[in-house]
Formats: C-alpha cells, structure tokens, sequence
C-alpha cells in the first residue's frame, strides 16, 4: 500500500540554522508529493508540492525535490526563523482520481533565538 | 487560496450527547470531502471519504453508525458524532477537493472534549 514515512521529531534549531526534513515514501504508480505545516492551535495549510519526478516544489523559502529514484521529497530551508516553529506533515496522494491524502506521523520543528 | 470553514471550532459535550460538526467550501464547489481525526502528537488519520450526493466511504475500523456523514451539497458536509464518549474526544479535520488533481483545502479542525 501507500505510506510516507519521516524523521522522528521534534526537531530543535537556533534561527538561521539549516532545516532538513527527510521524507521517503512507497507508493504504486505515480503519485503526488506535498508537505502541509500545521501551526500551534492551527489547521494544516499547504506548504508546497510536486506532482511528477524531478520537480521542486518550493515557498517561504522552503523547497522540497521529487526524486524518484530514491523515493524521497525531502525539505529544506536555508534558514530558518522562529516564526517557522511548527509540524510539517509529508503527505502524497494517488495521481489518479480524487484521493484522499496519506500523511506522515508529522515532525515538530523548534526555533529558538 | 480555497478556504474551507469548519464549525464549532471548539466543542464540549457530555457522554452520550450527539455533536455535530459543519465543513464549507466557501469560494469553491468540492465534489469531494474527507474527514481525518488527529490524536495528539499524532497524524491524521482518515476517517471517512465524502461525495456530493452518494453515501460516505469509511475506512476500516471507523464504525459508520457512530460516525455520521452528510454531503448535502457541493460547499458542505456534516459529521455528526452519535452517543459521544470520552474516547471519541480528538481533533477532527475536514478537507475539501474541487475534484481530481485538484488541491485540498484544509478546514482549521474542531477539538472535541467528551466529558
């Protein structure tokens, strides 16, 4: 079946460090890759996608590339800010039809000043 | 971007009450709704998948008697939580698809306390 499996959390980095989120996934076919970032006491908002091999989806100065031949859509961030303290959810979806998504257990991200 | 509302955003009840929860589409029509719970801590998990006008989808182990669902129209679906109890308590989500290869929209979730 499908699953996306990601870091254990939580995660804890001084402002402007370098962020890495490790994704993988198994999936039959082709599917589409996000990341969602849930915020204290918030909904999950979309951060980013890729929906085929090879893109780079990317926002807020987070990016994440669909490769393929390792099956992993790992993010990452330059530098990041403690306005960005919160748990990034990998997720994909079947490319085919109207889908339901499948989520990773979540990591939280912790920034400190 | 799409918003998708969520209503009551935080709700209270006894055990054994029914509650229920309210999911819109305000800028856009979803054909398709999907009903995650989160335990905290935890991912979501997906409950229960909603098409406009036919019968709920539920995943294994979410019992459709207690778990209610309605897709009335194409902007808003209902989760009715029958004879709550403690365990039920959990942070419900919905999202909302304007159909295939489209976006889903994420609802803010509704924390429910079963006291």
């Amino acid at each position: 079946g499908n699953s996306v499996t990601q870091m254990e959390g939580p995660v804890t980095l001084s402002e402007e460090a370098f962020l890495t989120i490790n994704c993988t996934y198994t999936a039959t076919g082709y599917p589409s890759l996000f990341w969602y970032v849930q915020y204290p006491g918030e909904g999950l908002q979309l951060l980013l996608k890729a929906t085929k091999a090879d893109d780079k989806g990317s926002n807020k100065g987070f990016e994440a590339t669909y490769r393929k031949e390792t099956t992993s859509f790992h993010l990452e961030k330059g530098s990041v800010q403690v306005s960005d303290s919160a748990v990034y959810f990998c997720a994909l979806r079947r490319s085919s039809g109207n889908t339901p998504l499948v989520f990773g257990k979540g990591t939280r991200l912790s920034v400190i000043a | 971007g799409a918003v998708v509302s969520q209503h009551p955003s935080r709700v209270i009840c006894k055990s054994g009450t029914s509650v229920k929860i309210e999911c819109r589409s305000l800028d856009f029509q979803a054909t398709t709704m999907f009903w995650y719970r989160q335990f905290p801590k935890q991912s979501l998990m997906l409950m229960a998948t909603s098409n406009e006008g036919s019968k709920a989808t539920y995943e294994q182990g979410v019992e459709k008697d207690k778990f209610l669902i309605n897709h009335a129209s194409l902007t808003l679906s209902t989760l009715t939580v029958t004879s709550a109890h403690p365990e039920d308590s959990s942070f419900y989500i919905c999202s909302a698809s304007g159909g295939e290869q489209e976006t889903q929209y994420f609802g803010p979730g509704t924390r429910l306390l079963v006291l």
